[in-house]
Order: structure tokens, then C-alpha cells, then sequence
């Protein structure tokens, strides 16, 4: 069975655009969470969705948003990009919003210049 | 709140020694705890999980680790190091609040020398 995928890869952007980031979570897994891992740091949690509906929100601004879509399929979406936005972006799937264990993707890699 | 303190961002063992990676959590309800790896250039790989049954909880390529009220610690444990070990090491602690938040720590590398 295929895990979780994430593209693009990796992106190159400038200060001030605006960013889409998508992932595909495992078959059959109804939640997916973003997280932020900025180098040298752990994975900071940015959204939890479930049933395409927002169940958790991390400590970020309103230029990062998420939606979910029918498949359970993700996005996660950036605005006024700052150099600070530059991490790797990881996606994770679960069964429900109520397991615990999550599956991670590869992550999506965005440099800011 | 939940919080993660893994103690050394960076840990060298020989190969064939013993690895110990420890971590510390903090959290107001019984939380989930669990250890991810990290190779370079890859997401995060499951390594174990505590969920509230046995406090010694084995996972995959040799690793345990045992989940210690009293000293709210989860340290990573593996009898003999393998140079296919070094990597980034992340413990992380999980509550239900409705949904899961994961809070990870900092991360820990392991060096393995031969």
C-alpha cells in the first residue's frame, strides 16, 4: 500500500507570494495534520483536519489555512510568504481524529528567498 | 499544557554500544508518548509508541524504550548500536483534545562511530 505522499518535492519562492501545498494521505485514513519543521528544530503542529473540518490549530498566523477535501486529501496554503516560512512541510494521516498514531509523508521542502 | 525536553541535541556512540536517548515530558493528562526517526532528506518513521498498556514498549530495529511516571521520562534504549542508526531522534507526546496535537521535541542526533 502506498503511505502518505505530499508534492511538490521541494519550491522555490519569493517574499510576499502565495503558497499551495498538497498531500495524500494513506488509504483509508480520515485525518490529516500539517506540521512546520524548521532546520534544527522538531515538527511544530500546525492543523489537524477531520472529516474536512479544522479540529486543531497550532500556534501560527492566519497566512497559513488548510482545507480537506470529500477523498480526505489535503492543503495546506500560505500567504504574504516571509523568509521564516522556509522548512520542510510535513503531512500526516491517522485513521481517525481519535487515533493516535500518525503516519508522516516526505515532507515538501520551501526555501523563501 | 504538554511539553517535550530531550536532554543532548547530539549523542556519539560506538558501534556496538549502547544507545540512550532520553526524554522528559510533561503533560496534565496521561498522554501518548512516542520516539520518531529521521534520516536526511526524509519524513518521520514510527520507532514505538506508548498508549497506556505495558510501560516497556519494544519497536522496530532493536529499539525499547519504558515510560516512567515518577520521573515522567521516556528514554530510548538499544543494546548495540549499528552504524545504520545514526539519524535524528525525535520523542514526541500526544493528548486528545478532541483531535490529537503532537507537541516533538528539539531532537537528539546520534552519531555512531565505527
Amino acid at each position: 500500500d502506498a503511505g502518505v505522499t505530499q508534492s511538490p518535492t521541494h519550491l522555490i519562492k519569493t517574499r510576499g507570494q502565495h503558497v499551495t501545498l498538497r498531500c495524500s494521505p494513506i488509504s483509508g485514513h480520515k485525518s490529516v495534520s500539517w506540521y512546520q519543521q524548521v532546520l534544527g528544530q522538531g515538527p511544530q503542529f500546525i492543523f489537524q483536519y477531520y472529516e474536512k473540518e479544522e479540529r486543531g490549530r497550532g500556534n501560527f498566523p492566519d497566512r497559513f489555512s488548510a482545507r480537506q477535501f470529500p477523498n480526505y486529501s489535503s492543503e495546506l496554503n500560505v500567504n504574504a510568504l516571509l523568509l521564516g516560512d522556509s522548512a520542510l512541510y510535513l503531512c500526516a494521516s491517522s485513521l481517525d481524529r481519535l487515533q493516535e498514531t500518525q503516519y508522516f509523508g516526505p515532507g515538501t521542502r520551501l526555501l523563501v528567498l | 499544557a504538554q511539553s517535550v525536553t530531550q536532554l543532548g541535541s547530539h549523542v556519539s556512540v560506538s558501534e556496538g554500544a549502547l544507545v540512550l536517548l532520553r526524554c522528559n515530558y510533561s503533560s496534565s493528562v496521561p498522554p501518548y508518548l512516542f520516539w520518531y526517526v529521521q534520516y536526511p532528506n526524509q519524513g518521520l518513521q514510527l520507532l514505538l509508541k506508548y498508549t497506556s498498556a505495558a510501560t516497556l514498549v519494544k519497536g522496530i530495529n532493536g529499539f525499547e524504550a519504558e515510560f516512567k511516571k515518577s520521573e515522567t521520562s521516556f528514554h530510548l534504549t538499544k543494546p548495540s548500536a549499528h552504524m545504520s542508526d545514526a539519524a535524528e531522534y525525535f520523542c514526541a507526546v500526544s493528548v486528545n483534545t478532541g483531535g490529537f496535537k503532537t507537541i516533538f521535541g528539539a531532537g537528539t542526533r546520534l552519531f555512531v562511530k565505527a
